[in-house]
């Protein structure tokens, strides 16, 4: 079965450019959750969906935006790029979107902003 | 907030020497305590999880984690590293009820060392 699988994995943008990541979840998992991987640092949460509304959030600006498809896929969307914004951004799906879940991760779209 | 603390950003250990990754976490109610690794060019994949259950946890490749709730820890052990073994790894944690925002350390590469 194919895992989690993301596009593009790896982009350069300017700054003031918007971008648009996507990811596959798989197969029968009804959670997707978005994650941002700064260099040296761990993996920190931006939005969760499930059953294609927003679960939650985390602290991020407005320029941040998500949305579920009735196929379970995902997008990010980050408008007004900035220089901080070059980071890794992760999906990771689950079956249930339930606390004590497993995260399924893909490998992650790198953003380069200059 | 909820956070965790990992110990040494990075870890040397000789091939066959006992692998020991610390993390402490912060929380005033019981969390959900998780170990992911990441292997170079890779996404995230859960090695074991505790979620109130027995204390001593056992994951994949030979992993395990205990968790002290007196010591708010849940250091990751394994009696023999491999070379396989080299990656980064990351504690994380989340919390029962609401959404699945799970937050991660800044994590630990382990280096091995033939």
């Amino acid at each position: 079965d194919a895992g989690v699988t993301q596009s593009p994995t790896h982009l350069i943008k300017t700054r003031g450019q918007h971008v648009t990541l996507r990811c596959s979840p798989i197969s029968g998992h009804k959670s997707v959750s978005w994650y941002q991987q700064v260099l040296g640092q761990g993996p920190q949460f931006i939005f969760q969906y499930y059953e294609k509304e927003e679960r939650g959030r985390g602290n991020f600006p407005d320029r941040f935006s998500a949305r579920q498809f009735p196929n379970y896929s995902s997008e990010l969307n980050v408008n007004a790029l900035l220089l901080g914004d070059s980071a890794l951004y992760l999906c990771a799906s689950s079956l249930d979107g339930t606390s004590d879940g497993e995260l399924f991760f893909g490998e992650g779209s790198r953003l380069t902003v200059l | 907030a909820q956070s965790v603390t990992q110990l040494g950003s990075h870890v040397s250990v000789s091939e066959g020497a006992l692998v020991l990754l610390r993390c402490n976490y912060s929380s005033s109610v019981p969390p959900y305590l998780f170990w992911y690794v990441q292997y170079p060019n890779q996404g995230l994949q859960l090695l074991l999880k505790y979620t109130s259950a027995a204390t001593l946890v056992k994951g994949i490749n030979g992993f395990e984690a205990e968790f002290k709730k007196s010591e708010t820890s849940f250091h990751l052990t394994k009696p023999s590293a491999h070379m396989s073994d080299a990656a980064e790894y990351f504690c994380a944690v989340s919390y029962s009820g609401g959404y699945q925002k799970v937050t991660f350390g800044t994590g630990t590469k382990l280096q091995v060392i033939p």
